[in-house]
């Protein structure tokens, strides 16, 4: 079965610092893989996707990055963190092909605080 | 643009009540709806999809029904347990697409 994982699971960090939040999926090859962040008692707003290794679509104009340098690894950094990128971060895969090819599953989320 | 929305916020219901949370989507061109369950500090856990040539998916204890005239999508759980307690999300997508579109969530309360 498939598993997605991320972390870390908090984080605190002083604006102005750089950011890495990784996530990593097992079970399934060449994913769909997406980047999230959650607001509280918001909805999700799409950060990035990335339908393969190397390919990254931007949704939202912003000071984050992300980067896919192997099929099941999504990276979501940042080089200098600002007071509005606190929130809830999630990475969610998707099989991309087949009946339920559009389905989203989502990992545990991270939880970032900038200070 | 067009969105999803959710009808109510909040739900509460006592333990052993039937839920029916409900989702309006604007879309017309949305053709795949999926329910997204998520509980305090966690990801959303995927509950049940339907694709828009059905009107009805039966899970376990849940119901999800699709009235594409009026552009309404509905979440039945039945029998609600404490455990249910948790915001439902909605989220559709059309013509093929891997982007959906969120709504805000519906926070359901079980009483026991």
């Amino acid at each position: 079965s498939q598993t997605i994982h991320q972390w870390p699971a908090t984080l605190v960090q002083p604006v102005g610092s750089p950011l890495s939040l990784e996530c990593t999926v097992e079970g399934t090859s060449n994913p769909n893989l997406y980047w999230y962040r959650q607001a509280a008692g918001r909805g999700l707003q799409l950060l990035f996707y990335s339908v393969g290794i190397g390919q990254i679509s931007s949704e939202v104009p912003q000071n984050l990055s992300a980067s896919r340098p192997q099929d099941r690894q999504f990276i979501l950094s940042s080089k200098k963190l600002l007071l509005s990128d606190s929130g809830f971060y999630l990475c969610a895969w998707g099989p991309g092909q087949g009946t339920s090819r559009e389905t989203q599953y989502f990992g545990p989320g991270t939880r970032l605080l900038v200070l | 643009g067009e969105s999803v929305g959710l009808h109510l916020p909040t739900l509460s219901v006592q333990e052993g009540d039937n839920s029916i949370i409900n989702c309006a989507y604007s879309n017309s061109a949305s053709d795949y709806f999926i329910w997204y369950k998520q509980e305090s500090g966690k990801g959303p856990q995927f509950i049940i999809d339907i694709r828009s040539n059905m009107d009805k998916r039966q899970g376990q204890r849940v119901t999800v029904l699709l009235n594409k005239t009026v552009k309404h999508l509905s979440l039945q759980i039945a029998a609600t347990q404490p455990g249910d307690s948790a915001v439902y999300f909605c989220a559709d997508l059309s013509g093929g697409s891997y982007i959906p579109t969120f709504g805000r969530g519906t926070s359901l309360i079980v009483h026991p």
